[in-house]
């Protein structure tokens, strides 16, 4: 079975620092790999993908992504965080056939300090 | 282009009561998936339909249903409402299962 573990719920970073959320999976096959980001009373919104090829995905916002297989991993970061990147970020994973569903992670909640 | 819609933005039920919420996805997309999402927790997966077919469940009771009309927009039912059913109802929408989905806003249902 698939699942996602997003290491820390809360990350609190100074603006202008590097973010880095971090998200590990565990699947029997690789899946396709997204983040999401949530503001308060709002739905999701993609940030990025990764599906094949590059294992390095640059999304919205400055955010990226890289696809690390041998360390089942797939770490957010951005070089120089902003107040509006002030969020709740989803990690999820789907398989790559089967039924169209997402496993998320818990979530990391991102305070960025002035 | 419009985005995934969703109806009502709020809602508050009774405990016992049923209640439909509604989705109409992005033009062309013919996926449709409704996630549950607690306070403070990730989505949860309770229902896939592609071209008006179930074609995933989640772990969630009898009392939860669903369907996808014809123009691809989707209803999901909760029969017999809990305490615990308040929640934040997501409706998602794709092209192809590797594009990914787009959520709309939610439906925020509370149960008293």
């Amino acid at each position: 079975a698939q699942s996602v573990t997003q290491l820390g719920s809360h990350v609190s970073v100074s603006e202008g620092a590097l973010v880095l959320l971090r998200c590990n999976y565990s699947s029997s096959v690789p899946p396709y790999l997204f983040w999401y980001v949530q503001y308060p009373n709002q739905g999701l919104q993609l940030l990025l993908k990764y599906t094949t090829g590059a294992t390095l995905v640059k999304g919205i916002n400055g955010f990226e992504a890289e696809f690390k297989k041998s360390e089942t991993s797939f770490h957010l970061t951005k070089p120089s965080a902003h107040m509006s990147d002030a969020a709740e970020y989803f990690c999820a994973v789907s398989s790559r056939s089967g039924t169209y569903k997402y496993i998320f992670g818990t979530g990391t909640r991102l305070k960025v300090l002035a | 282009d419009a985005g995934v819609t969703q109806s009502p933005t709020h809602l508050i039920k009774t405990r016992g009561q049923h209640v439909t919420l509604r989705c109409s996805p992005i033009s062309g997309h013919k996926s449709v998936s409704w996630y549950q999402q607690v306070l403070g927790q990730g989505p949860q997966f309770i229902f896939q339909y592609y071209e008006k077919e179930e074609r995933g469940r989640g772990n969630f009771p009898d009392r939860f249903s669903a369907r996808q009309f014809p123009n691809y927009s989707s209803e999901l039912n909760v029969n017999a409402l809990l305490l615990g059913d308040s929640a934040l109802y997501l409706c998602a929408s794709s092209y192809g299962q590797g594009d990914g989905y787009t959520f709309g806003s939610g439906t925020r249902l509370t149960v008293v």
